[in-house]
This record gives C-alpha cells, sequence and structure tokens, in this order.
C-alpha cells in the first residue's frame, strides 16, 4: 500500500457546486496532513493543514480528518474555474516534517 | 519577495553534463527540503537540511546527486553525470520547525 493514496481523475464539477476531494493513508503516515493546490507547470501552493480529528475550515476551504478511517479529505465550495489545478494530499512520516505526497487529483471547474 | 527563490528557472543539458540548481529559502526558515516530481506524479523527497547538517537523504539521491547548504542559508544540488531519467521538476521548500512547506516556483531539468 502506497503511503498516501488519491484518485487521480479528473474530478469534474460545474461552477458553484462543491467539490470533494479524497485521500487515503497507511499507518506509516502520522497526524499531520496537508493539501497543496498545484496549477499546470506551476509549483504546489499550501491551501489547507490539518492536525487533529475533525474539521478545519478556512474561507471556501474544509479539511477534514477520520483517524479512525485513516481519510483525510478537503471539500471546496462555491467552486469556481479558478480552483482547476491538481490538489496534492500529502502527510507527515514523521521523520522530521518529511512529507509523503500522493500524485494528486485534477480538478475541473466547468462553466 | 521574502518567499523561496530557485534558480535557474529551466536548464537544458545534455546527457553526460553536470548541472547544478539552486535554492534560497525563506529567511527565517532553518529547514531545506529537495523534492523532484515528475509528470503525474507528486513530489518525491530527495533530502533534507536543518541549518547546515543534512539530516536524511532519501533512497532516490545516487552517488551523482550531491546537496549542500554551507553555512545554513542557500543550498545547492549538483547532478553529475546527467541520464535522461533525471528530466524533471526539482522542487526546493522550506519551513521553520513546524511541518508546513512552503515550495519554490522549481528548477525543471530537460536532458537530451
Amino acid at each position: 500500500q502506497k503511503e498516501v493514496e488519491q484518485n487521480s481523475g479528473p474530478l469534474s464539477v460545474p461552477e458553484g457546486a462543491i467539490a470533494s476531494l479524497n485521500c487515503t493513508y497507511s499507518d506509516r503516515v502520522s497526524q499531520s496532513f496537508f493539501w497543496y493546490r498545484q496549477y499546470s507547470g506551476k509549483s504546489p501552493e499550501l491551501i489547507m493543514s490539518i492536525y487533529s480529528n475533525g474539521d478545519k475550515e478556512d474561507g471556501r476551504f474544509t479539511a477534514q480528518l477520520n483517524k479512525a478511517s485513516q481519510y483525510v479529505s478537503l471539500l471546496i465550495r462555491d467552486s469556481q474555474p479558478s480552483d482547476s489545478a491538481t490538489y496534492l494530499c500529502a502527510g507527515d512520516t514523521g521523520t522530521a516534517s518529511k512529507l509523503t505526497f500522493g500524485t494528486g487529483t485534477r480538478l475541473q471547474v466547468t462553466l | 519577495d521574502t518567499g523561496v527563490s530557485q534558480d535557474p528557472r529551466h536548464k537544458i543539458t545534455k546527457r553526460g553534463q553536470n548541472v547544478t540548481f539552486r535554492c534560497d529559502p525563506i529567511s527565517e526558515h532553518n529547514r531545506l527540503y529537495w523534492y523532484r516530481q515528475t509528470l503525474g506524479q507528486g513530489p518525491e523527497f530527495l533530502t533534507y537540511f536543518q541549518n547546515e547538517a543534512q539530516l536524511e537523504k532519501s533512497r532516490l539521491l545516487s552517488d551523482r546527486f550531491s546537496a549542500e547548504r554551507p553555512k545554513g542559508s542557500f543550498s545547492t544540488l549538483e547532478i553529475q553525470r546527467t541520464e535522461q531519467g533525471d528530466s524533471a521538476m526539482y522542487l526546493c521548500a522550506s519551513s521553520f520547525l513546524m511541518t508546513e512547506l512552503f515550495f519554490g516556483e522549481g528548477s525543471r531539468l530537460t536532458v537530451l
């Protein structure tokens, strides 16, 4: 099992809808998780971090962590075309803050 | 702008040549990371420094790769005798104790 797994997509949602991005992780990954957004040809940009079980909201973004199910998700409300990008889930493997990334989910927000 | 800076942004080289990338982290950050990313994949960890000490290297980092951070500020990543498989985006990131990494714009390497 990969340490951090994501569905590669593409996930297509209409403008204004909620986009739900999911990520599962293995036992080797500890309890800190991060969502990065990456536009084509650009570098990853940190958008959310979550350290404890439950929900964390920041503007249109909500990160959810369920440690029992080893599951992390990112909800984007009122999706905009500018949200179209690849979303990378990353977990801290516990070794000096080294992050392990999933392969990313490509999100397409359609007009 | 006080973000992570990488240079050069693009490098095209012939197989067998040596290349060097430079990274200037956010000034107050004491940790510096190098990652490599190929098309369709997430970034893969290569190595990291805390101040000037290189504390961990991935097994992905062959003997042809070497990284330094001589004074705990900027870092260089050198690839000797480049191979076509080295073609990738090389990403530098920095952090201050916490796990949140902030990436630079990356250095894209193309080996012909």
